[in-house]
């Protein structure tokens, strides 16, 4: 059981390239979430979905976009790589309605030159 | 603004004692809190919860208490083992669609 996958695992970008980070999850999860964590801060939320066709913003969704449009994938647009979005990303999910456990995937590391 | 803050970045305890891991948060609205567990180069991974209606919640090894007039949660991992060694979230939720993280305290078990 594969659970939450995220590629790239790591990636370089330079100032204003736009790159999109994969999320998939194969247990049948409604909810899906993204989140980034900075160096000794905690994870913040960037945009979550409760289903394919919806999607929301969260705490600092500034810079980035999202799409829902099967049940399995949500993937992170980043349009204009900025080196404020160097951060890794995590990608989650949870079945039920709401939050309760989240399932994370191993995150993605991106830095931006 | 930080709503949810773990205000002791690291800790070290021998292996076989108690370690206290502690969490403070400012949002009265928080109804269910939570603790995660993270390896290095892994995604964190669920620990234990509780729900703003308990005072406390227990799994194994680990004990969450919850003081709501004091706004603030502790982790009790007893006894602790080298295998503990990781960073413990804690988390917080305001309503169904958000969780407020913590920025994490980093636990050595020592052999």
């Amino acid at each position: 059981n594969a659970g939450v996958t995220q590629t790239p695992k790591f990636r370089i970008l330079k100032i204003g390239q736009s790159m999109t980070l994969q999320c998939t999850q194969d247990m049948n999860h409604n909810y899906m979430y993204w989140y980034r964590q900075d160096p000794g801060m905690g994870l913040k939320l960037i945009y979550y979905s409760v289903g394919a066709g919806i999607t929301d913003k969260g705490e600092v969704p500034n810079g980035y976009n999202v799409s829902r449009s099967t049940t399995e994938d949500f993937p992170l647009r980043l349009e204009l790589a900025a080196p404020s979005q160097t951060s890794v990303y995590f990608c989650a999910s949870t079945r039920g309605e709401g939050f309760g456990e989240l399932f994370f995937g191993e995150g993605s590391r991106l830095t931006v030159l | 603004d930080q709503q949810v803050k773990q205000n002791s970045p690291s800790l070290s305890v021998q292996e076989g004692r108690i370690s206290i891991l502690n969490c403070d948060y400012t949002n009265s609205m928080f109804d269910y809190f939570l603790w995660y567990k993270k390896y290095p180069a892994e995604g964190p991974t669920f620990l234990i919860s509780i729900s703003s209606i308990k005072d406390k919640n227990e799994d194994g090894r680990f004990t969450v208490f919850l003081n709501k007039s004091a706004k603030h949660l502790s982790l009790h991992i007893v006894p602790s083992q080298p295998g503990d060694s990781a960073v413990y979230f804690c988390a917080a939720r305001p309503n169904n669609n958000d969780m407020r993280f913590g920025a994490g305290t980093r636990l050595t078990v020592k052999p």
